[in-house]
């Protein structure tokens, strides 16, 4: 059974730019949520999606956003890139919404330059 | 609001030592699950363990244990005979539970670097 799925892995963006980052969840999981991951400010939640509706949402600024497809696929887009952006993105996906057991993917680490 | 505290930053022991990395929780949900990450270099988090606030039955799989004390807000974790391939940060997260009754996002604490060496 294959895992979390999140592409691309690596990705240098200058700052002002936008950065669209993808996830597949696993097979059958129908829930995914977004955290970004910095060495300041630890693990931060972003934003949860089910059945393609944003069930839940942290405290980020607008320029973060998301969106799930009927597939269950998940995109997050992040506009005008700052500096502070730059983070490990990791995706989590779940069989539904509700944390059962919540399993990640490898992450996608964006450096903005 | 909640808040996930691990204290310890950093452990460094030596392969088949014990060893116990702390969680302390704080929240105002009287329904709520804690878990257990480990992150390995590769960045993955990977799932070790979810706990429901009213199961406080220690758990025990492999040489992985798991102390969970709702009356000091507590969710410890142990490994036994720690091994090189244990070296991973080491994560404790906290749900929220939404008023529809599902646990949805994590709050993470800081992290535990544990180092094992030979």
């Amino acid at each position: 059974k294959a895992g979390v799925t999140q592409t691309p892995r690596y990705l240098i963006k200058t700052r002002g730019q936008q950065v669209t980052l993808s996830c597949s969840p696993i097979s059958g999981h129908r829930s995914v949520s977004w955290y970004q991951q910095t060495p300041g400010q630890g693990l931060q939640f972003l934003f949860e999606y089910f059945s393609e509706t944003q069930r839940n949402k942290g405290n980020f600024p607008g320029r973060f956003s998301g969106r799930q497809f009927s597939n269950s696929r998940s995109e997050m887009n992040v506009s005008t890139l700052e500096l502070g952006d730059s983070a490990l993105y990791l995706c989590a996906s779940s069989l539904r919404h509700g944390i059962t057991e919540a399993f990640f993917g490898q992450g996608t680490r964006l450096t903005v330059v | 609001a909640q808040k996930v505290t691990q204290a310890q930053t950093e452990i460094s022991v030596v392969e088949k030592e014990d060893v116990t990395l702390d969680c302390v929780y704080e929240t105002r949900d009287t329904t709520y699950y804690l878990f257990w990450y480990k992150q390995p270099p590769s960045g993955e988090l990977v799932f070790l363990i979810r706990r429901n606030s009213f199961d406080e039955q220690n758990e025990i799989s492999g040489r992985y244990s798991w102390n969970f004390q709702k009356s000091t807000s507590s969710f410890n974790f142990t490994i036994t005979a720690s091994q090189v391939v244990d070296s991973a940060v080491y994560f404790c997260a906290l749900s929220e539970t939404p008023a529809d009754g599902t646990a949805s996002k994590l709050t993470f604490g800081t992290g535990t670097r544990l180092q094992v060496t030979l």
